[in-house]
C-alpha cells in the first residue's frame, strides 16, 4: 500500500516561503513511472493543481504559480518538496502530495494522495 | 488550457437513489477522464479513470461513461457512505483540471 505523508509548518507569514515536505512509503521514487504532485485546495473550494516533480528532477508546473515555485525530489530519502515564495493570504489553503500517472497522456490521474497539511498565511 | 465543468454543484438525494453528474470539458479529451469522491476532512479519493475504468476496490455502483467532451459518473443505488462531494479531473494534457466539485447531500 502506498502511503504519503506532507510535513511543513502549518503558519506562515506574508512575503516569507511556504516549504513542505512529502514523504513516500510503499513506493520506491526512484523506480520510476509517476510524477510526484502537489496540489491545494482554498477552504470550502475546489482542486488546484500545482505542479509535479519526476524521479529525474524534471519540473512542470501551473502557469498561475510557476514564477513563485520550485520543487524538488530526494530519490535516497524517498521524498519530495516544495518551495512557494512570496506567500500571500491568497496561498492559504489545504495542500495535498499524490502520486501521478506518468505513462502516457490519458494517465495523468492521482492514485494516491497524502492526507493533506492546513497552511495558513498570517503575520 | 482545458477546463472542467461540472454540474449540477448539489444535489439532494435519498438512500437508494440513482445519482448522476455531468462534466463537461472545454475541448475533446477523447476518454481522459478521472472522477474523485472527497469526505469532509479527508483527501480526494480516485474512484474513475480513463472515463469508465473503476479503480481497484472501489464499489461497482459507481459507473462512468462518455467520450469526447461529455462524461457521466452515476451512482447507481446510493449507499449512506456516498454522501461527499464529487470531481472530475482531465488527465490528458498538462495542467491537469479539476471540475468544480458535486456534493451529494441527503434529502
Amino acid at each position: 500500500q502506498v502511503q504519503l505523508q506532507e510535513s511543513g509548518p502549518g503558519l506562515v507569514k506574508p512575503s516569507q516561503t511556504l516549504s513542505l515536505t512529502c514523504s513516500v512509503a510503499g513506493d520506491s521514487i526512484g523506480n520510476g513511472g509517476y510524477y510526484w504532485s502537489w496540489l491545494r485546495q482554498h477552504p470550502g473550494k475546489g482542486l488546484e493543481w500545482i505542479g509535479y516533480v519526476s524521479y529525474r528532477g524534471t519540473t512542470y508546473y501551473n502557469p498561475s504559480l510557476k514564477s513563485r515555485l520550485t520543487m524538488s525530489v530526494d530519490t535516497s530519502e524517498n521524498h519530495f518538496s516544495l518551495a512557494l515564495t512570496f506567500v500571500t493570504a491568497a496561498d492559504t489553503a489545504l495542500y495535498y502530495c499524490a502520486r501521478q500517472g506518468a505513462a502516457a497522456p490519458g494517465t495523468y490521474y492521482f492514485d494516491y494522495w497524502g492526507q493533506g497539511v492546513l497552511v495558513t498565511v498570517s503575520s | 488550457d482545458i477546463q472542467m465543468t461540472q454540474s449540477p454543484s448539489s444535489v439532494s438525494a435519498s438512500v437508494g437513489d440513482r445519482v448522476t453528474i455531468t462534466c463537461r470539458a472545454s475541448q475533446d479529451i477523447s476518454r481522459w477522464v478521472a472522477w474523485y469522491q472527497q469526505k469532509p476532512g479527508k483527501a480526494p479519493q480516485l474512484l474513475i479513470y480513463a472515463a469508465s475504468n473503476v479503480q481497484t476496490g472501489v464499489s461497482s455502483r459507481f459507473i462512468g461513461t462518455g467520450a469526447g467532451t461529455d462524461f457521466t459518473l452515476t451512482i447507481t443505488y446510493l449507499e449512506p457512505e456516498d454522501f461527499a462531494t464529487y470531481y472530475c479531473q482531465q488527465a490528458s494534457t498538462f495542467p491537469p483540471a479539476f471540475g468544480g466539485g458535486t456534493k451529494v447531500e441527503s434529502k
